[in-house]
């Protein structure tokens, strides 16, 4: 069974340039979650979809950050414009369901803002 | 509030001997608990979770966790540990209810010496 795959690895911009992460969740997970960690933190829930439907984006920074899952299948993290702060590994999970399944993590985006 | 905390940021010990990883949360919801275990420049991995039933679960690499409701943690054990063992280990706990969202501790950094 595939993993959940991230890409790219590695992101090195300007601050103020604009950067996209892409998440490709394993088949048949309805519920995708991207979440910013920052190093020696804990990851921090951004957003989570189930299926094509934004579940919870409480803590996404809306006027900078950005993300869609338009068929429910894949998803695209957005910044624009990037902040030094926003230097971090995001990482894209998903699960089968909402609660009481595993959550399977991707590799991560480590983005590096100067 | 729904919180998690992990009490030690980093925990130093010998190889071969015990560790406990503390971990506690707050939440007026029910829980479902997991332990996540990453590498240097790699993804979460679940070691073992909790989410009925028996209170003291066994996860991989010889590790296993006890839930105690009373005291709201869900401390993880190894009896031995080896070199291989040093990473971060994360806590993570789902809130439902309604709340439904899977929220991490912040980490703690085992680091195994010979």
């Amino acid at each position: 069974e595939a993993g959940v795959a991230q890409s790219p690895r590695y992101k090195i911009i300007e601050k103020r340039q604009s950067v996209a992460f892409w998440c490709n969740p394993i088949s048949g997970h309805a519920t995708l979650y991207w979440y910013q960690q920052i190093l020696g933190q804990g990851p921090k829930l951004l957003i989570q979809f189930q299926n094509n439907g934004v579940v919870d984006d409480s803590q996404l920074p809306k006027d900078r950050f950005s993300a869609e899952r338009l068929k429910g299948v894949d998803s695209t993290l957005k910044i624009q414009p990037a902040k030094l702060e926003d230097s971090a590994v995001y990482l894209c999970a998903s699960s089968s369901g909402l609660g009481n399944t595993e959550a399977f993590f991707g590799q991560g985006t480590r983005l590096t803002v100067v | 509030a729904q919180s998690v905390t992990q009490l030690d940021s980093q925990v130093p010990v010998f190889e071969e001997a015990p560790v406990e990883l503390r971990c506690n949360y707050s939440s007026s919801v029910s829980v479902y608990l997991f332990w996540y275990v990453q590498y240097p420049n790699q993804g979460l991995q679940l070691l073992l979770k909790y989410l009925s039933g028996s209170t003291l679960v066994k996860g991989i690499n010889g590790f296993e966790a006890e839930f105690n409701k009373s005291q709201t943690s869900f401390h993880l054990r190894k009896p031995s540990v080896h070199i291989s063992d040093t990473a971060e280990y994360f806590c993570a706990v789902w809130f439902s209810g309604g709340y439904n969202k899977l929220i991490f501790g912040a980490g703690t950094r085992l680091a195994v010496h010979p």
